[in-house]
């Protein structure tokens, strides 16, 4: 078990350029979740996966933003076309079941946006 | 929709005093609740939980307890030490086959020597 990994740690970019971030889940975790968080507030859930399958996207999440998660093992967050507003630190967890489980955290990707 | 609202901060306490964290929720039917705490330059992990009315959810000296007639879920500690500090989320998760939380906004608790 080495934890939840995510890549890169941090990310700077210019407003209007196009960002993906990964997440390696725990190897036998069949649930990926990605959270939003920004200063001195809690996580926002974005979206989840089970497998392969993305089960649930929040009403917050605009057209700019997509998931993935192929083989049902990592996964990728894509943001498109930038803006200021999304400067935040982006979460993922993992877990496995079918939902009462525990949920393991990465340490998170912090995009600033310039 | 489902909420959670948590006592602002931060919270400064001495060496062995007793902690009281506040959270409150607002949710339809039977929800879960979590507690999760971030330490300095760590990923948030699973304090406790409680997943039915009245149950207790305690690890590491900590507490809270599922009350449904107050909706609440307050954390507790009777003698906190340095090594507490942390930021605490109070999170809940809906009836129904899902992993989605919902967190509160955090509390960062500060113990001093």
């Amino acid at each position: 078990d080495t934890g939840v990994s995510q890549n890169p740690r941090h990310k700077i970019t210019k407003r209007g350029q196009n960002v993906t971030f990964r997440c390696d889940p725990i190897s036998e975790h069949n649930r990926l979740y990605w959270y939003r968080q920004t200063l001195g507030q809690g996580p926002e859930f974005l979206t989840y996966f089970q497998n392969e399958a993305q089960l649930e996207k929040s009403r917050l999440l605009s057209d700019r933003f997509s998931a993935e998660r192929p083989k049902g093992s990592f996964s990728t967050l894509e943001i498109q076309r930038t803006e200021q507003g999304d400067s935040a630190m982006y979460l993922c967890a993992s877990s496995y079941g079918t939902g009462g489980e525990k949920l393991f955290f990465g340490s998170g990707t912090q995009l600033s946006v310039l | 929709g489902n909420s959670v609202t948590q006592m602002e901060g931060p919270v400064t306490l001495s060496e062995e005093a007793f902690l009281t964290i506040n959270c409150t929720y607002t949710a339809t039917g039977y929800p879960s609740l979590f507690w999760y705490v971030q330490y300095p330059g760590e990923g948030l992990q699973l304090l406790l939980k409680a997943t039915k009315a009245d149950d207790k959810g305690s690890n590491k000296g900590f507490e809270a307890t599922y009350r449904k007639e107050t909706t609440s879920f307050h954390l507790e500690k009777g003698s906190v030490q340095v090594s507490d500090s942390a930021v605490y989320f109070c999170a809940l998760r809906g009836s129904g086959n899902t992993g989605k939380l919902i967190f509160g906004q955090g509390t960062t608790l500060q113990v001093k020597p």
